[in-house]
């Protein structure tokens, strides 16, 4: 059952364009929702991350939007450049059974083009 | 700091073989876990460690065992490798066990082929 649904699979924008993914979750009992960017051949790493408790989060040219009554959130990348070009996952976690864990979505495979 | 390591880089073994991946993280993090990444399908979570002395099966256990030898360091295990075992496999760690915001810093993986 998969938890996070991440869409879309893939993604090309043109340098300087926007650049959304979106994500959607089942389980309330959800409480942080983290972005991963992934470099071909490198592990993920933490891009930014939102409680339910506000609705946007920003940093830099990435911004996450909550929208908790949806049950969604989208990462928006403003002036995307082709150094963002990368596999972007969502994920979400919540502290349930013994541990502390993140359940990810699917991954988008984003391309900037010039 | 090198964060998390792992080891091999790659891998290929024949079907029936066994391996163990071996991954170590210098941060004096609490918890450490596995995930396998496949075209599509994400990371999925095979074995956790949420502290030393303790592990528990994720989303996807089956065909794996893994030991939390200390606090450093945490192995996973092929006993004997199939086909469907051919993934890229990542180590990861936090700090703390309860604390969802504290950040999973992943390892480079280890891309694993199974013939």
């Amino acid at each position: 059952q998969q938890q996070v649904k991440q869409s879309p699979q893939s993604l090309i924008v043109q340098k300087g364009g926007i650049s959304i993914i979106n994500c959607a979750y089942e389980n309330t009992a959800f409480d942080y929702f983290p972005w991963y960017q992934q470099f071909p051949g490198k592990g993920p790493a933490l891009l930014i991350a939102i409680r339910p408790d506000v609705s946007e989060k920003k940093e830099g040219r990435f911004t996450i939007s909550f929208n908790k009554s949806a049950k969604q959130f989208s990462l928006h990348i403003m002036d995307s450049q082709p150094g963002d070009s990368a596999t972007y996952f969502c994920a979400a976690s919540g502290n349930t059974g013994t541990a502390s864990k993140l359940t990810f979505g699917t991954g988008t495979r984003l391309q900037v083009t010039l | 700091n090198a964060g998390v390591t792992q080891t091999p880089k790659f891998q290929v073994l024949k079907t029936g073989q066994s391996m163990t991946l071996q991954c170590a993280q210098d941060m004096n993090h609490n918890s450490m876990y596995w995930y396998r990444q496949d075209p599509g399908m994400g990371l999925r979570l095979i074995y956790y460690s949420a502290s030393e002395g303790t592990t528990d099966k994720g989303e996807v256990p089956n065909g794996y065992n893994v030991s939390r030898l200390n606090k450093r360091e945490f192995s996973l295990r092929l006993e004997s490798a199939a086909p469907s075992q051919t993934s890229v496999y990542f180590c990861a760690s936090k700090e703390r066990w309860f604390e969802a915001t504290d950040t999973q810093y992943f390892g480079p993986g280890t891309r694993l082929t199974v013939l």
